[in-house]
């Protein structure tokens, strides 16, 4: 079955402009994470969505970051006036909802690689 | 704070028993989560759990705030990064480590 799609997979811009990274998780899946790894950095958690509600939005860095889930789906992390140090792998992971039995098993997409010039 | 430490690199040689320490400062952890990614592919879960387990060529050992991963007849195919995370048991969220890059030599 299809597992986890991000888009685009590379996004180079420069500082300053405005950068939409996408996450399709596997279906089914209600519960959605996004993580960053910065260069030599382990994975960082930025925000996690329970349907389309943002319980824990404590990993984001700044108030540049933001990200939005519609439909229980598709999710879009948005970064605002990138700078050089936003530049690190987004990745994005589903899992299925809480008290199923495989809950907190994290899916993985492949990332995308954002570059900030 | 919440934190995972484990390993920045472990080098071995193919067919060899590849030993990843993992430990934890994270209060009413539940389960470990060993993680295998390849640089631009997507992390692939290998093993997890509260208690000892195996899958495949791969053992996680288990104790309250540390878990090892092997990796059994090591291949060069092995090198890799590998991260160990963990959850709480009232929690959703994961604690992961920086990594550990395994490298293999012929």
């Amino acid at each position: 079955g299809a597992g986890v799609s991000q888009s685009p997979s590379n996004k180079v811009t420069e500082k300053g402009k405005d950068v939409e990274l996408r996450c399709d998780p596997i279906s089914g899946h209600t519960a959605l994470y996004w993580y960053r790894q910065s260069l030599g950095q382990g994975l960082e958690f930025l925000i996690y969505f329970q349907g389309n509600s943002a319980p824990d939005k404590s990993g984001l860095p700044s108030d540049r970051f933001s990200a939005e889930r519609t439909g229980g789906s598709v999710s879009t992390l948005t970064i605002q006036r990138t700078q050089q140090e936003d530049s690190a792998v987004y990745l994005c992971a589903s899992s299925l909802p809480e008290g199923t039995g495989g809950y907190n098993e994290q899916f993985f997409g492949p990332g995308t690689r954002l570059t900030v010039l | 704070k919440d934190q995972v430490f484990q390993p920045s690199t472990v080098a071995s040689s193919e067919g060899a028993v590849v030993e990843i320490f993992c430990n934890h400062s994270v209060s009413n952890a539940y389960n470990f989560f060993w993680y295998l990614h390849f640089p631009g592919c997507a992390p692939r879960l290998l093993v997890k759990g509260s208690k000892p387990s195996q899958q495949g060529r791969y053992n996680m050992t288990y104790e309250r705030f540390s878990s090892s991963l092997l990796i059994l007849q090591v291949r060069e195919a092995d090198a890799a990064v590998y991260y160990c995370a963990v959850c709480r048991s009232n929690d959703y969220k994961l604690s992961f480590g920086a990594g550990t890059t395994v490298t293999v030599r012929a």
